[in-house]
């Protein structure tokens, strides 16, 4: 089945260090993917979607200078956190569906980042 | 903008029937999914409902009424193995994003 793939799975750096994280559908290839951040015991919520080819679209309230998004192609988008600081510690989650199937195609989610930053 | 409602924890012994409600509010109404997380991991797919009914897949189901805005997870034959976090998300627009409800914990007992 659809597998997505993110990477590193853990994190640990020091404040101002900048942050890739990498997010790759393995056997399919992604136009769309989605970024969430979710705090401990809380909900995921949606950072961005990243668009193969142009630019990602942000929700309310994210810092696009801050969380960096790139889509350059089809298997990958990766998220740069830069200048990361203490509360920029969280569950960093990608999310990719096929691209063209029904609506009722599941999100297939990647097993996460957790960073830390001391 | 969107919000659901699910309730925050649920316990019950293995081999019970545990049901997960959720009601939501959105601009727009494109879906009902939930997702299953286990601590610490990805939330994986489980159900999805677009229009009115039970979606049944094996021990779990889902039922969505559009005209109550609400939906429902059944549990069926809890096992240790189903202690996680379920999640109900609603796709309010056809560019599938989803909006995550808070999450239900449920904890299965011996």
């Amino acid at each position: 089945g659809a597998v997505v793939s993110q990477h590193p799975s853990w994190v640990i750096c020091k404040s101002g260090t900048s942050v890739k994280i990498e997010c790759r559908s393995l056997d399919f290839q992604a136009t769309t993917m989605f970024w969430y951040r979710q705090f401990p015991k809380q909900s995921l919520m949606l950072m961005a979607t990243s668009n193969e080819g142009s630019k990602a679209t942000y929700e309310q309230g994210v810092e696009k200078d801050k969380f960096l998004i790139n889509h350059a192609s089809l298997t990958l988008s990766t998220l740069t956190v830069t200048s990361a600081h203490p509360e920029d510690s969280s569950f960093y989650i990608c999310s990719a569906r096929v691209p063209g199937a029904y609506s009722n195609q599941p999100q297939h989610f990647g097993d996460g980042t957790r960073l830390s930053i001391l | 903008g969107q919000s659901l409602e699910q309730p925050s924890e649920v316990t019950a012994v293995e081999g019970a029937i545990v049901q997960i409600n959720c009601t939501y509010q959105t601009s727009g109404f494109y879906g009902l999914s939930w997702y299953q997380q286990h601590d610490g991991g990805a939330p994986t797919f489980l159900s999805y409902n677009a229009l009115d009914g039970l979606e049944e897949t094996g021990r779990f189901s889902s039922f969505l009424s559009r005209s109550d805005s609400y939906g429902y997870l059944l549990l069926q034959e809890l096992q240790m193995k189903d202690s996680a976090s379920y999640f109900c998300a609603v796709s309010p627009a056809p560019d599938y994003k989803l909006s995550f409800g808070a999450g239900t914990t449920v904890t299965v007992r011996a």
